[in-house]
């Protein structure tokens, strides 16, 4: 079956320094996806989506790119804050029987250091 | 504005029990999800609702779990008997509109433990 998997399972960098979680996916269909936070002892909170008519999405201190050619999302962290830490999720949007359901990847824990 | 809300926070109960999750979504929102959270499987759908009807259960792992949403600001998961394999936490999300291009928001879940 097509699954969002990720290629770092924990991700190390210096307070200030920018941030680059990366994830591939499987179904070209795919035309929907999301990143996720999920810090410790709580849910995972929606940090930005992107469309597949997009190649990139900026948020707050956050940007999206996703290359379509190689099945490719990023996340990309301006300026990492200890409060970035936390495991990121990718998801992607997966229509089966007709309705729409979100298939996670198993996330990349980001460890930010002083 | 309130966020998905799920009680209880911490559920410790010995096997053989009944368990039962219960989730608020927000407010305007037709979906609503159900995960579990585990080290080894990650982040797995076991239901979801559109306008308070079961869409997919194909998630779901026995006939021990069943859900129920009786109107579109209440949910409920419950099993029974629970078996120490139970032992997750589990998420309650929501969402608008039924495309799927719409970012589901979750609560902080229920750390279910059955020893």
């Amino acid at each position: 079956g097509e699954s969002v998997g990720l290629h770092l399972p924990t991700l190390s960098v210096q307070e200030g320094d920018n941030s680059i979680i990366n994830c591939a996916y499987s179904n070209s269909a795919s035309d929907y996806f999301i990143w996720y936070k999920q810090e410790s002892g709580k849910g995972p909170q929606f940090i930005i989506d992107i469309r597949s008519n997009m190649d990139k999405r900026q948020g707050q201190r956050v940007t999206v790119l996703l290359n379509k050619t190689v099945k490719h999302l990023s996340l990309q962290i301006a300026a990492t804050q200890p409060g970035d830490s936390a495991v990121y999720f990718c998801a992607e949007k997966e229509r089966t029987g007709g309705y729409n359901k979100l298939i996670f990847g198993a996330g990349t824990r980001l460890a930010v250091h002083p | 504005d309130a966020g998905v809300i799920q009680s209880p926070r911490h559920e410790v109960t010995e096997m053989g029990q009944e368990v039962t999750l219960r989730c608020k979504p927000i407010s305007g929102h037709n979906s609503l999800f159900w995960y579990r959270q585990t080290m080894m499987r990650g982040l797995e759908l076991l239901i979801y609702f559109n306008n308070n009807v079961p869409i997919d259960d194909s998630g779901m792992p026995e006939d021990r779990f069943s859900a129920k949403m009786p109107n579109a600001s209440f949910s409920t998961l419950k099993i029974q008997p629970s078996e120490p394999r139970d032992s997750a936490v589990y998420f309650c999300a929501s969402s608008r509109g039924i495309t799927g291009n719409q970012p589901q928001h979750f609560g902080d879940g229920t750390r279910l433990s059955i020893l």
